[in-house]
């Protein structure tokens, strides 16, 4: 079965302390990896699209990498204005337009 | 302003009553979806619509209808609500070209009780 895997759930860090997030799949012919961040009570916000292994995509302080089971977004000198869910979909080959979710990481950071 | 809107933000309701939620977009997008959002289950995808007339089922279609009459409306229809529909529903639109950078509504909690 086609799985989208986020670790880890929760991740707390203090402002400046750079670290990164997960996400592996598991499906069969992959048609795009799309990151999103999420801040409570509000619609995702979209991040980044990958399509190939090798792919890296860069915004601010957050940089999302692709290889051909997992991605990773690391974020470099994470500030306080960072915190939010952080959420990795798949689109698999012969799903039509539908997107997987995985179910995110929460991600908080102190002053 | 370039938003997607939907209505009402926070519905209570009793098994069995229909119910319609609304989205709108003013971006001229040709693509909108649904989706439902529970702890411990992530975001599924419900219905997509890949432009008027044109719309299929992800992954929890079950017990919903949608309908695109308008390029810019895309309402969610529960004909029989019943407690298990109770969830955050976010509604999605996304240009053709790249298609996957979707704009989220603000989102629709509804509790059916």
């Amino acid at each position: 079965e086609d799985q989208v895997t986020q670790s880890p759930e929760a991740l707390r860090l203090q402002e400046g302390e750079s670290s990164s997030l997960n996400c592996s799949y598991t499906v069969s012919g992959l048609r795009g990896l799309f990151w999103y961040r999420q801040d409570p009570g509000k619609g995702p916000e979209f991040l980044f699209t990958l399509y190939s292994a090798g792919e890296e995509k860069e915004k601010e302080r957050l940089k999302a990498t692709l290889t051909k089971k997992e991605s990773f977004l690391h974020i470099t000198a994470p500030k306080p204005e960072d915190s939010a869910t952080y959420l990795c979909a798949v689109r698999r080959r012969n799903s039509g337009y539908a997107l997987n979710f995985g179910k995110g990481t929460s991600l908080l950071v102190t002053p | 302003e370039a938003q997607v809107t939907q209505n009402p933000r926070y519905l209570i309701t009793v098994t069995g009553k229909k119910l319609t939620v609304t989205c709108s977009q003013n971006m001229n997008h040709e693509y909108m979806s649904w989706y439902r959002q529970d702890p411990g289950l992530g975001l599924r995808q419900i219905y997509y619509s890949m432009n008027v007339e044109v719309t299929d089922k992800g992954d929890v279609p079950e017990g919903y209808k949608v309908s695109r009459k308008e390029k810019r409306n895309f309402p969610l229809i529960l004909e029989s609500p019943s407690p298990n529909q109770t969830s955050l529903y976010f509604c999605a639109s996304s240009p053709h070209r790249p298609l996957y950078e979707q704009y989220f509504g603000p989102g629709t909690r509804l509790t059916v009780t």
